[in-house]
């Protein structure tokens, strides 16, 4: 079955700690983009690539980092410069960067820092 | 730039009901719109989309939605909601003329909550 796959579904780190969500992608899609979720928030654009070994930051790019080594695979690193990183990501993806087009979700990772 | 008002936080309805969701956008250039779903500790999904053409979308799920430009409104209705229906529901726009860049604005989400 084709889809977008994040893992893990839950992670628990430390503060201080710099920690990487995964997210792979078997539709052969062109753009990605990774959403940080809070309640009563909606979801913010971190990052987002419209093509391999390219990238732009989103609204809120700050204490993250990305890569685009590979069309299937976007992994988002939350350093220990975010000052505020515990909430649930979603990573997206759609077939092109055109507007209109389809955007498809994974399941999401909730990050918790203590 | 963009913007997306969902001016309802929670929405409560009994079963069989019918419900509105209301969503409205601010932008200087047109935009496409779109529904999403998102079930609890899941993604979301895509429930509707305007790109062009009649105002009247109809989705999956039998909801519908219309888009209304001089309101700059796009609500989202269903005749008859189901227990199953309850999730949170997110407005989002998209640049109509931003090139080759698909960025989604998003809403602040509503809770249907469908009570039996």
């Amino acid at each position: 079955d084709g889809g977008i796959t994040q893992s893990p579904k839950y992670l628990f780190r430390k503060e201080g700690q710099n920690v990487t969500l995964s997210c792979e992608q078997n539709l052969n899609h062109d753009a990605m983009y990774w959403y940080r979720q809070d309640p009563g928030q909606g979801l913010r654009l971190i990052y987002y690539s419209q093509i391999v070994n390219d990238f732009q930051k989103g609204d809120i790019a700050e204490g993250y980092s990305v890569s685009r080594e590979k069309k299937e695979s976007f992994p988002l690193t939350v350093t220990s410069a975010q000052k505020n990183p515990t909430a649930f990501y979603l990573c997206a993806s759609s077939i092109s960067g055109q507007g209109g087009t389809e955007a498809f979700f994974g399941q999401g990772t909730r990050l918790t820092v203590v | 730039a963009q913007s997306v008002t969902q001016l309802d936080s929670q929405v409560p309805v009994f079963e069989e009901a019918p419900v509105e969701l209301r969503c409205n956008y601010s932008s200087s250039v047109s935009v496409y719109l779109f529904w999403y779903v998102q079930y609890p500790n899941q993604g979301l999904q895509l429930l509707l989309k305007y790109l062009s053409g009649s105002t009247l979308v109809k989705g999956i799920n039998g909801f519908e939605a219309e888009f209304n430009k001089s309101q700059t409104s796009f609500h989202l209705r269903k005749p008859s909601v189901h227990i199953s229906d309850t999730a949170e529901y997110f407005c989002a726009v998209s640049d109509k003329y931003g090139g080759a860049t698909n960025k989604l604005i998003f809403g602040t989400g509503t809770l249907l909550a469908v009570q039996p």
